[in-house]
């Protein structure tokens, strides 16, 4: 079966512009998680959406939001955006919240502020 | 913060031989999962062991957990080149819903 797909998986944007970022969970997957990957702070949470409701949300400002659809689709927005916030995106899902036998990645968006 | 800490921070060794990473949490967990990540990808899920758990094998990697200690080992026996990759500790604490929390990451170097 298909693997967690994000989009796009390279983006370049310039300081003060906005940004969305896609991610199709595994099907039957209700929960889908974000994570930010530099290397000065490694993996850092995002946020984590269960059928549709936001369960927990990291230590991030509000310039980071996301949601989740019906479908269990969701995405994430950055809103005028940083040089620091260029990193790898990465989404996880599984059925469950939390995950019985771990979570399943995306192979991430890697997003570029100039 | 982080809630894992992982040693080494990296790590080189010969094909054929094991590879030990430790890993060590400062709170009540819910269970402790290993993840590997290949150059920059998406990580992959390797092995989860619950609280009540002492050691879990799958395959060559064997894992352990001591909540007393709060800390973690994966082992990886008769390493192989492809298993060149930066190695992920992460803690599912209790009451924090699916909330993932890495530690900084061992790079494993093995050479042929």
């Amino acid at each position: 079966k298909a693997g967690v797909t994000q989009t796009p998986r390279y983006l370049i944007k310039t300081r003060g512009q906005q940004v969305t970022l896609s991610c199709s969970p595994i099907s039957g997957h209700r929960s889908v998680s974000w994570y930010q990957q530099t290397p000065g702070q490694g993996l850092q949470f995002l946020f984590e959406y269960f059928s549709e409701t936001q369960r927990n949300k990291g230590n991030f400002p509000g310039r980071f939001s996301g949601r989740q659809f019906s479908n269990s689709r969701s995405e994430m927005n950055v809103s005028t955006l940083e040089l620091g916030d260029s990193a790898l995106y990465l989404c996880a899902s599984s059925p469950v919240s939390p995950a019985n036998y771990g979570y399943t990645f995306g192979s991430g968006t890697r997003l570029t502020v100039v | 913060s982080q809630q894992g800490e992982e040693d080494p921070q990296a790590l080189s060794i010969q094909e054929g031989e094991n590879a030990t990473m430790n890993c060590s949490y400062k709170t009540s967990i819910n269970n402790l999962q290993w993840y590997r990540q290949n150059s920059g990808r998406g990580l992959v899920h390797l092995i989860l062991i619950r609280s009540n758990e002492r050691e879990k094998h799958s395959g060559r990697l064997r894992v352990t957990l001591d909540t007393s200690k709060k800390s973690s080992s994966l082992l990886i026996t008769a390493s192989r080149a492809a298993d060149t990759a930066s190695y992920f500790c992460a803690t599912v604490i209790y009451n924090q819903g699916g909330k993932l929390i890495f530690g900084q990451g061992t790079e494993l170097s093995v050479k042929p």
